[in-house]
């Protein structure tokens, strides 16, 4: 069975400054990567999603991850944040031929300073 | 863009008492979730709902059941709800096309027993 681990449970950042959030995940099959953020008060939404191909994935809000299968990892990365990115992060991943339900990291608060 | 829509953003109810939480999506998606979010534990599992009538137990389904009567519409109930109920329920639906189909989440319903 699949695992997700997101090692940062809180990174906190000054504006303008890059941002990376780390997920590692454990599975013995191909696997489907995603990103979703939650804003205050507010439901998940896909951020990116890794399927196939190319190993650098590009999302919403400037935001992009990189899929190193070797190290089992998608870390999340932004080169300049916003105050507006304050928010928690997800990582998710679902196994290929395993069940519709994904598991997900425990996630990691993103705190954007001025 | 799909849109799922829990019927309450907040809600206060008594120790003892029914709750039904709704959620309704408008993408004919066949798969449907409940899932329960606290502090430092991240989105877990109540049950998840793969077609009409059709239900499977989540990592923490105690205390809780679900109705799907119809494809676009699950319910989740609290049979007698305690104190420790008290949490930020949240509702998503996904594709049955393959485990490679994000989830689509509503706003949640934070729910308080007193």
């Amino acid at each position: 069975a699949q695992s997700v681990t997101q090692l940062d449970s809180q990174v906190p950042v000054f504006e303008e400054a890059p941002v990376e959030l780390r997920c590692n995940y454990s599975s013995s099959v191909s696997v489907y990567l995603f990103w979703y953020v939650q804003y205050p008060n507010q439901g998940l939404q896909l951020l990116l999603k890794y399927l196939s191909g190319s190993t650098l994935v590009k999302g919403i809000n400037g935001f992009e991850a990189e899929f190193n299968k070797s190290q089992t990892s998608f870390h999340l990365r932004k080169p300049s944040v916003h105050i507006s990115d304050t928010a928690e992060y997800f990582c998710a991943v679902s196994e290929s031929g395993g069940s519709y339900i994904p598991t997900f990291g425990r996630g990691t608060s993103l705190i954007v300073h001025p | 863009d799909v849109k799922v829509t829990q019927s309450s953003r907040y809600l206060v109810k008594r120790t003892g008492e029914k709750v039904f939480l709704e959620c309704v999506q408008d993408m004919d998606h066949e798969n449907m979730f409940w899932y329960r979010q606290d502090p430092g534990l991240g989105l877990r599992l109540i049950y998840f709902s793969y077609d009409v009538k059709m239900k499977e137990k989540g990592d923490i389904p105690e205390g809780y059941s679900v109705s799907r009567e119809k494809k676009e519409r699950f319910s989740l109930i609290l049979e007698s709800a305690s104190t420790n109920q008290t949490s930020m329920y949240l509702c998503a639906s996904s594709s049955d096309r393959g485990r490679n189909q994000p989830q689509h989440f509503g706003d949640g319903t934070r729910l308080s027993i007193l």
